[in-house]
């Protein structure tokens, strides 16, 4: 079991639609959350961050936790052509270990 | 704001060759990490720093080292590269935290290194 598992897809969505990234990890003492957005050739770049469960909302996206189900997710409203990237889910485990998911690439569909 | 910097941005080498790769933190950031990410792949960690001393190591191969200096920045020195070796090389920075509630990795526009 990879530590930190992402459905590669791509997962494609309409322009306006809700799209939904999700994210399990295997270490359940991992504390700290992230969600990266990377455009091909270029560097991950912080979308969000969440360290307690439920949920937590930026703009048009929001990042949802689960510690018992481990589990974290990320919502994107009104999904628009630009949204188009890989999403890289990213967990922390304790004394800066920090490991990336595989990411999901999302099309949106004008 | 300041960003992670990296240098050089390109760099072609040839088989058997060395190359070394350098990352300046954000300002007051005191952990580095560097990941590997081949075309269509996700970032592969490869090892990472805080306050100088290694803290954690990934796929690094035993060809690969690097340090972090008194100033916080970090080289990665690579040798007797490999095709295989090709790939975009980020380096993160995160700022002080706490043991557990690690700060959100900021990165660098990363190398892209090419071996032929």
């Amino acid at each position: 079991q990879k530590e930190v598992e992402q459905n590669s897809g791509p997962l494609s969505v309409p322009e306006g639609a809700i799209a939904s990234l999700n994210c399990t990890y295997s270490d359940r003492g991992s504390q700290s959350f992230f969600w990266y957005r990377q455009y091909s050739g270029k560097s991950p770049e912080l979308i969000m961050f969440i360290y307690s469960n439920g949920d937590k909302e930026d703009g048009r996206f929001t990042a949802q936790l689960n510690k018992a189900s481990q589990y974290v997710s990320l919502l994107i409203r009104d999904s628009q052509p630009s949204d188009s990237a890989t999403y890289l889910c990213a967990v922390n485990r304790g004394y800066q270990k920090v490991t990336f998911g595989t990411g999901t690439k999302l099309q949106v569909i004008p | 704001a300041a960003g992670v910097i990296q240098s050089p941005r390109h760099l072609i080498k040839e088989k058997r060759e060395t190359a070394t790769l350098k990352c300046y933190p954000i300002p007051r950031h005191d952990t580095v990490y560097w990941y590997q990410q081949g075309p269509g792949q996700d970032p592969q960690f490869l090892i990472s720093f805080y306050e100088k001393m290694q803290s954690d190591k990934g796929s690094i191969p035993d060809r690969f080292s690097a340090q972090q200096f008194s100033d916080y920045h970090s080289e990665l020195n690579m040798s007797s590269l490999e095709l295989g070796d090709s790939a975009l090389y980020f380096c993160a920075s995160s700022e002080p935290a706490g043991t557990f509630f690690n700060s959100p990795l900021h990165f660098g526009n990363g190398t892209r290194l090419t071996v032929t």
